[in-house]
Parts: C-alpha cells; structure tokens; sequence
C-alpha cells in the first residue's frame, strides 16, 4: 500500500517569505509527526497528532511555526516569515500502533 | 550536551565485515530504543526496537541494550554494499507520547 507521502520534495522560498508543506500519512493511521533534519544532523521532533488534536508542540522553534491536522487525516506545517536558519529537511511520519513510526521522504526547504 | 550522543563517522568498512554502532544517552526515563537506517534524500526506515535493557537480533543485525551504562549498540554481521546508509539511533520514554529524540547519525560505507 501506499507509504507516507510529502509535498513538495523540494522548496526555495526567499528570507520572509511564508510556506506550507503538507504531509498525507499512511490511511487510518492515527498519530502524526512532524520532524526537523538539519544537515549532518539527525531528526529533531517539532510536533505530535493525535487524529486532529495536536497533543504536543513543545518542538517548535518559534511562533512562526504552525502545524495543523483539521480532519485527522491531511496534516500540514506552515512556516512563516522563513529564515535561513529554516533550512533543513521536513520529515513527517505516522504511526497507527506499536513502536514503528514510518517517515515520508521529507520536504527539503531552502531559504535564500 | 544533547540527550543522544552518536559519533557521526564516517565509517568505512569492508564487505563482510561486522560492524558495530553505538550511542549513549542522558535521560534515565528512556525505555524504548530504535536503530533507523536512512539512505540519501529518503526518511529513515525502522531496522529494530528493544524495549528497555537486553539483545534483540534479526538476521543479521543485533541490537543491544544497557541501561545501568545508558549505552546502546547495533551490530551488522556480513555487512554488504547495500548497508551503505547512515544509521540514526532513537529512544522514547515510556509514556503515551511517542516522540522520539533521535541521534545524530553515522555514515556507513560497506566498500565491494
């Protein structure tokens, strides 16, 4: 069946410019992730859904970062006034039970 | 100092070699622990989890835990150019929240 999927793969936003970038989990699957990869680095946790409640967001970096999953299916992460400290791959991922989260390809943003 | 340490690498070994790749971390509320593989410009993929201290092995990788050193392991056996990846340790506390705070990565090269 079909994994998790993300859009864009690829974003070039200029400095202030706003963004969203949208995540489709795996169907049915209840919790939802939203992940920061840096360069070199490994993926930090922004936030976490469960169905459309957002029950964690203590992993945002500022209050330009939003994220919303209205019907507890869609999710997306909006960014706004973009800086170049933005820069990273955004890794969504969901999960329906156990342990095993399954990550998207991840949206790789750009800020000029 | 980060809560997951991992040294980043790169690593480079012959195939058929075994390989061994560790972490160590800070926070004792850690009790699942998970080794994800992620190949370039994808999302990491679930290899295997334990939960709290012991071995696990599947095939040809084995994971290991000790919690009394806070130190974790994953050894490939007969590694083989298609491990070529890094790997990303990660570990969650035992609670309804699944976030996970991942380590750094280290880069394997399994050369022909």
């Amino acid at each position: 069946g079909a994994g998790v999927s993300q859009s864009p793969r690829y974003k070039v936003a200029k400095r202030g410019q706003d963004v969203a970038l949208r995540c489709d989990p795996i169907s049915g699957h209840v919790s939802l992730f939203w992940y920061q990869q840096a360069l070199g680095q490994g993926p930090e946790f922004l936030t976490y859904f469960q169905n459309e409640a957002q029950l964690d967001k203590s992993g945002l970096p500022s209050d330009r970062f939003f994220a919303e999953r209205p019907e507890g299916s869609v999710s997306t992460l909006k960014i706004q006034r973009t800086q170049q400290e933005d820069s990273a791959v955004y890794l969504c991922a969901s999960l329906l039970g156990g342990e095993t989260q399954y990550f998207g390809p991840g949206t790789r943003l750009l800020v000029l | 100092q980060k809560e997951v340490e991992q040294d980043p690498g790169p690593l480079s070994v012959p195939e058929g070699a075994i390989v061994s790749l560790n972490c160590t971390y800070s926070n004792s509320a850690f009790q699942y622990f998970m080794w994800y593989r992620q190949y370039s410009r994808k999302g990491p993929e679930l290899l295997m989890y334990t939960y709290s201290s012991g071995n696990k092995e599947d095939g040809r990788f084995t994971a290991q835990v000790d919690k009394s050193s806070k130190y974790i392991s994953l050894f490939i056996r007969d590694s083989q150019p298609s491990d070529s990846a890094t790997y990303l340790c990660a570990m969650r506390d035992g609670g309804s929240n699944y976030k996970l705070t991942f380590g750094k990565g280290t880069l394997l090269t399994v050369n022909p």
